[in-house]
């Protein structure tokens, strides 16, 4: 697609569970970016890649949260045991490069652990 | 990065000029003024981005001042459609992360 695209747009997971949420970015953008977004607050930074390496997580609220690009394009998030707290909807971006060039965001998924 | 501060909220009326000030007082030299937009229910999108110079594009102007501490964000003929929260952040041309706050939220009204 033309886009970044996410999947699944929502989910919905039980408290302890394990989930995955996936980011297919723009064909050719080697940066990668993962962003966090609560009620009512602006989006924060999580992790940014640069082509299959995490060049900075130091977004990341805890070892309970992973990401991984194996191949430079698809990028996974991963939330082990997940509590109530990371409910939120979770943004992925890409551009180009890094630096001084516009990222341009998927619509996020929204998930809700109950 | 330099922290930016917006109004919380602001209004304007459909077809006239919308202008959304930002202050950035303690912006370095190497540092960009970036805007974005979010729409209700979906991701950031890009608007402008400047240095020093004025800046146009297809959907905005961007008007730094000359000791580069504020800037605004004009829309020349404000849309229902631009209703959103507007994020003003500035970033290192080396940076990556946009550091978004709180940004404003405009309300066109008819």
């Amino acid at each position: 697609g033309a886009g970044v695209s996410q999947t699944p747009s929502n989910k919905v997971t039980e408290k302890g569970k394990y989930v995955e949420l996936r980011c297919d970015p723009i064909s050719g953008h080697t940066a990668l970016y993962w962003y966090r977004q609560s009620l009512g607050q602006g989006p924060e930074f999580l992790i940014y890649f640069q082509g299959t390496g995490a060049a900075d997580d130091s977004g990341l609220p805890n070892d309970r949260f992973f990401a991984v690009r194996p191949e430079g394009s698809v990028s996974t998030l991963k939330i082990q045991r997940t509590e109530r707290g990371d409910s939120a909807v979770y943004l992925c971006a890409s551009s180009l490069r890094a630096g001084n060039t516009e990222a341009f965001f998927g619509q996020g998924t929204r998930l809700t652990v109950v | 990065d330099a922290k930016t501060t917006q109004p919380p909220s602001m209004d304007c009326a459909e077809g006239r000029a919308a202008n959304l000030p930002c202050n950035h007082s303690t912006i370095s030299g190497n540092e960009y003024v970036y805007w974005y937009r979010q729409i209700h229910s979906q991701g950031p999108q890009y608007i402008i981005h400047g240095l020093k110079n004025n800046e146009t594009n297809e959907m905005a102007s961007l008007i730094i001042t000359e000791d580069r501490k504020s800037s605004t964000l004009i829309l020349p003929h404000a849309t229902l459609r631009d209703t959103a929260v507007y994020y003003c952040i500035v970033k290192a041309n080396s940076g990556y992360a946009l550091n978004f706050g709180k940004g404003t939220s405009l309300l066109v009204t008819p």
